[in-house]
């Protein structure tokens, strides 16, 4: 069963588009991580939210978290080739382990 | 400010061997996880421990598998008798003491392969 839904699994993009990656549960959750991960290392740490209704910005990229804390999105504006990658959402859920969506590949095509 | 290290970064074994994997945790951090990543699958957590002791180990296999985070050296995963589906890339995570544990920061990783 996966606990996190992250959608979509692939998406191939012209530079200069918008996107935007989607988590979901039915749990609700502490806190959730974006990360992005290249091949052959390790996930990247983006941001994490805590808050329900949280929006924050890292440049292109504004994450939110649900008001419920059940779900999250990524949206990046303006993608450029160096977005591509694997991009994750992992939901903590009061402890400390950390639960993964299966991961979204993003490549932006110039 | 280095960040979590882990080694190696590749291991080759044969099946019936014994594979150790070491993580040292960023500086200041307490806590250690170790989560796998199985071909074409997402990452699924495995372990959790601080200093000396183990938190929660729902996420290891029963048999063959262990963990430590000794008083001094970095965290070992130790995999017993290794079998070919134990090829899979392992990953080291910590995170501080306190209110922002939750927040993990990932290792570059060991990717396993089991001949």
């Amino acid at each position: 069963t996966q606990l996190l839904e992250q959608s979509p699994q692939f998406l191939s993009i012209q530079e200069g588009e918008n996107l935007t990656v989607y988590c979901n549960s039915s749990s609700v959750f502490s806190s959730l991580q974006w990360y992005r991960q290249e091949p052959g290392e390790g996930p990247v740490l983006l941001v994490t939210v805590v808050t329900g209704g949280e929006v924050k910005k890292l440049k292109r990229l504004t994450f939110q978290f649900g008001d419920a804390r059940k779900d999250s999105s990524l949206h990046i504006t303006a993608a450029q080739p160096g977005d591509t990658g694997l991009y994750l959402c992992a939901g903590a859920r009061y402890g400390n382990k950390l639960v993964f969506g299966a991961g979204t590949i993003l490549r932006v095509k110039s | 400010n280095a960040g979590v290290m882990q080694n190696p970064r590749h291991l080759v074994r044969r099946r019936g061997q014994e594979a150790r994997l070491r993580c040292s945790p960023m500086k200041g951090h307490s806590h250690v996880y170790w989560y796998r990543q199985l071909p074409e699958e997402g990452l699924k957590f495995m372990v959790y421990l601080q200093k000396e002791n183990i938190i929660d180990e729902s996420g290891m296999p029963k048999e063959r598998f262990s963990a430590e985070f000794p008083k001094e050296g970095p965290s070992i995963l130790r995999i017993q008798q290794v079998v070919r589906g134990d090829s899979a890339a392992y990953f080291c995570a910590s995170s501080p003491p306190g209110r922002r544990q939750e927040t993990q920061y990932f290792g570059p990783g060991t990717r396993l392969l089991v001949l």
